[in-house]
């Protein structure tokens, strides 16, 4: 079984600076999926980004971006010229590469405050 | 765009109640999802299905069953209604290794 840790319950930034948010997964997969999703207050989750565990280089989306590391599985998402937008429950989430659709694990998740 | 909507976003039910969480997606999407998340717990997945009248047990299905009739719906089923499974439910659909979210039903028993 694989499970996901987040060990930062809420974390805080200020507008515009720089904010990490750490993700540690144990699997004995080789194969897998890593995801960031974001869930706004009172608004749906959407996914951040994505990463696949056969590519060396690390996923980046505009101001998101992770730091993957396979032999540490640690996969930690950094979050540039943070906005009031970027505020939102964060949830690391792992998944098997089953070559079909398969279910997600997630962590539980760290709460993020933009400050200004 | 894809889009997941669920039947209600927020619900009061009474123990031992039967209820019934819709969930319908747009996208012609072959699996769909039944997640609940609870503060400090994350999301855990409950019941997912990969193609019409297919289901599988999640983590967690204790309590609940699931209905999928037809590809575009899938229903979560709480046969009676417990205090221990106010909860905020989520669905969600799938191509391949992408999950689309609906808004959630934040569900009470009382």
């Amino acid at each position: 079984a694989q499970t996901v840790t987040q060990s930062q319950p809420e974390m805080s930034v200020q507008e515009a600076e720089t904010v990490t948010l750490s993700c540690t997964y144990d699997t004995s997969e080789n194969n897998y999926y890593l995801f960031w999703y974001k869930q706004p207050p009172s608004r749906q989750m959407i996914l951040v980004i994505r990463q696949e565990a056969y590519k060396q280089q690390n996923a980046t989306e505009n101001r998101f971006s992770v730091n993957f590391q396979k032999a540490a599985k640690s996969f930690s998402l950094k979050i540039s010229d943070s906005q009031l937008g970027d505020t939102a429950m964060y949830f690391c989430a792992f998944m098997r590469d089953t070559g079909t659709a398969s279910k997600l694990t997630f962590g539980t998740g760290t709460r993020l405050q933009v400050t200004l | 765009d894809v889009k997941v909507t669920q039947s209600s976003r927020y619900l009061v039910k009474r123990t031992g109640e039967k209820v019934f969480l819709e969930c319908v997606q747009d996208m012609d999407h072959e699996n769909m999802f039944w997640y609940r998340q609870d503060p400090g717990l994350g999301l855990r997945l409950i019941y997912f299905s990969y193609d019409v009248k297919m289901k599988e047990k999640g983590d967690i299905p204790e309590g609940y069953s699931v209905s999928r009739e037809k590809k575009e719906r899938f229903s979560l089923i709480l046969e009676s209604a417990s205090t221990n499974q106010t909860s905020m439910y989520l669905c969600a659909s799938s191509f391949f290794n992408e999950q689309f979210f609906g808004p959630g039903t934040r569900l009470t028993v009382l």
